[in-house]
């Protein structure tokens, strides 16, 4: 399956330690973004890297979430220092240049204690 | 900031009967309007879109009207099955960089 893949699936933490996701885009696809879903919204767009250039970043992304896409390739998401209000599925997607459609990986599923 | 605005919440429909989604957006820059389909525990999966410059695309059972004059567009799910039962978003872009999404509507249908 060339689908875009997310690890972990679920990660359980205690509040103020770091997590990091990683997701894996279709191989062709060179636009990458991350998504925020919390029960019951939207996906809220995180940021978006157009191969290695991290080109757009929301201002729902505090100083403690990072992200990097080395080489243009698999990208990470980082938080530092989790809370409680980090607790939400963490949504990649990946896109060829020029396309509308957005086609995302079952999420990383994070819960903060 | 909600730029995309959707309803209703939830919606119960029996097998067989039309399913109609709404949505309005406040950016005239937005240029294209996907809807997309999630099942528990899976990503979104793009359904059907359209550009502004029609006002009706079908693919099977699933139709988008869009109205650019009053900028809004909705889903319509013709003979909707227990299958269809998932959550659909609507959203809308502006060239394919950041993909704004509505708040979503929970769709049952009742066999």
């Amino acid at each position: 399956d060339t689908g875009v893949s997310q690890d972990p699936r679920h990660k359980i933490t205690k509040r103020g330690q770091n997590v990091t996701f990683r997701c894996d885009p279709i191989s062709e696809h060179n636009r990458l973004y991350w998504y925020r879903q919390t029960l019951g919204q939207g996906p809220e767009f995180l940021t978006y890297f157009q191969n290695e250039a991290q080109l757009e970043k929301s201002r729902l992304l505090s100083d403690r979430f990072s992200a990097e896409r080395p080489k243009g390739s698999f990208s990470t998401l980082e938080i530092q220092r989790t809370e409680q209000g980090d607790s939400a599925m963490y949504l990649c997607a990946s896109s060829p240049q020029g396309a509308g459609e957005l086609f995302f990986g079952e999420g990383s599923r994070l819960t903060v204690l | 900031q909600q730029q995309v605005k959707q309803s209703p919440q939830s919606l119960i429909v029996q097998k067989g009967g039309i399913s109609i989604i709404n949505c309005a957006y406040e950016n005239t820059a937005f240029d294209y309007f996907p809807w997309y389909q999630q099942f528990p525990g899976k990503g979104p999966a793009l359904l059907i879109a359209i550009r502004p410059d029609v006002s009706e695309k079908k693919e099977g059972r699933f139709t988008i009207s869009f109205n650019k004059s009053a900028k809004q567009f909705s889903l319509h799910i013709m003979d909707s099955q227990p299958g269809d039962s998932a959550t659909y978003f609507c959203a809308a872009d502006t060239g394919g960089f950041k993909t704004i999404f509505g708040a979503g509507t929970r769709l049952f249908v009742k066999a």
